[in-house]
């Protein structure tokens, strides 16, 4: 197993434009989360999925960030429209169960809005 | 509220001195505690966690809960333990059960 796939690695963006991330969570796995890193907050929880429901968006910044499940090997995270202060790595990671068993992450995505 | 505090930004110190990453923890429900880490240019994984009592990697941590802390230890460090660390908290009692991370602690080892 590849383990978790989020696309683009890297992302170079002008204020304004609409971003987005993907993620393929771990096959069998029925949790996804979407998490943001940046120096000032360390990492923060953005929204979290459980068989592909959302169940928590408590740590969504705002309305300009919205994520979305379809199928349980897919999810991505949108901002529209782009911010300076959106530059971050925004990891997605996946388990199975519940949030207490072992996350495993994916390489992560380097947004940079200019 | 719920929250991980990890007090130091930056912890540096010397190949084969003694090594403690602190955390403490403000939860009024039944913890449950971990070390992720990820080392350069790799992905952030579990390091250990307080419910299996093991050591990894030459890294223990305990729970103390009169204290509300989870510092992770280990005698000796090593130039390979140069890493971010995260001490996280999972929060059982909820039903939206998740897991809320502290602010990393980068720990160098110098030679």
């Amino acid at each position: 197993d590849a383990g978790v796939i989020q696309s683009p690695r890297h992302e170079v963006t002008e204020m304004g434009q609409e971003v987005t991330l993907r993620c393929k969570p771990i096959s069998g796995h029925n949790s996804l989360f979407w998490y943001r890193q940046t120096m000032m907050r360390g990492l923060e929880l953005l929204i979290y999925f459980n068989n592909n429901v959302p169940i928590d968006d408590s740590g969504m910044p705002e309305d300009r960030f919205s994520a979305k499940m379809p199928n349980a090997s897919f999810s991505t995270l949108k901002i529209q429209p782009s911010e300076p202060r959106d530059s971050a790595v925004y990891f997605c990671a996946s388990s199975f169960g519940r949030g207490f068993n072992e996350q495993y992450f994916g390489p992560g995505t380097r947004l940079t809005v200019t | 509220a719920q929250r991980v505090t990890q007090p130091e930004k930056l912890l540096s110190v010397f190949k084969g001195a003694p090594v403690e990453l602190k955390c403490n923890y403000s939860y009024s429900g039944s913890p449950e505690l971990f070390w992720y880490v990820q080392y350069s240019r790799q992905r952030l994984q579990l390091l250990l966690r307080h419910i299996s009592r093991e050591s990894i990697k030459g890294f223990t941590a305990d729970l103390n809960k009169g204290e509300t802390s989870f510092h992770l230890k280990k005698p000796f460090a090593q130039e390979e333990d140069s890493a971010m660390y995260y001490c996280a908290l999972s929060l059982l009692d909820s039903s939206a059960s998740k897991i809320i991370f502290g602010s990393g602690t980068r720990l160098s080892i110098r030679p």
